[in-house]
């Protein structure tokens, strides 16, 4: 069964550090997405991408994330300079689905994200 | 913008019993309403969801019904087996767009 993969599984970095954290979404899929949890918090949505852009961005996409999708297989999430209040599970996930209904996500495992 | 609320936080059920899970949203323009189980350390799975055009859906073990009026919707479990022991999350839409907004999550607990 095609599944979403994320690297690495595990990262720790100090303050202050760029950090980029790589997906593959499932091959046919269009949408492209990133969301976190903080430990034993919910599920937060940080950006969705489709057609090579950002299409939807929340309050915590600040200026520091950017998110890439630098050939036809990847899409990375990058953190410029780290926070501490940025250690979290980041989750990619991508959806099937275009044109404007919401469809069916599939979440990688995780990248969890440990800023020291 | 959207805000999904869900309760109970952590629920204990005995193995063979039932289980419900239940969430309210706040936004009318909502859609769609999927289902999540989340096993330690992995990433969020779908089990079920619905749209807004029908009331209820059944997958074998798992139900999920809506009741757009009162802008709420229930996750039903029967015959709960110890592998159904996870945090379920329910989330909505943002309206029209297609970001989720999550619930804060419900621990499963069944025990033997």
């Amino acid at each position: 069964e095609p599944e979403v993969t994320q690297t690495p599984s595990h990262q720790v970095t100090q303050m202050g550090q760029e950090v980029i954290l790589r997906c593959v979404p499932i091959s046919n899929h269009l949408y492209f997405y990133w969301y976190r949890q903080i430990l034993g918090q919910k599920v937060e949505f940080l950006v969705s991408f489709y057609n090579n852009e950002i299409s939807e961005k929340s309050e915590i996409f600040d200026d520091q994330f950017s998110v890439e999708r630098p050939d036809g297989s990847n899409f990375t999430l990058k953190i410029r300079s780290t926070k501490l209040e940025d250690s979290a599970m980041y989750f990619c996930a991508s959806s099937p689905r275009a044109g404007t209904t919401t469809g069916e996500l599939f979440f990688g495992e995780g990248s969890r994200l440990t800023v020291l | 913008g959207e805000n999904v609320e869900q309760h109970p936080s952590t629920l204990s059920v005995q193995e063979g019993d039932s289980a419900v899970i239940k969430c309210t949203y706040s936004d009318s323009a909502s859609n769609y309403f999927p289902w999540y189980k989340q096993e330690l350390g992995k990433g969020p799975q779908l089990i079920i969801d619905i749209r807004s055009n029908v009331g209820e859906k059944k997958d074998q073990r798992i139900a999920v019904t809506l009741n757009k009026t009162a802008k709420h919707f229930s996750l039903h479990i029967t015959e709960t087996q110890p592998e159904d022991s996870a945090v379920y999350f329910c989330a909505a839409p943002k309206g029209s767009a297609r970001q989720l907004t999550f619930g804060s999550g419900t621990q499963l607990t069944v025990l033997p």
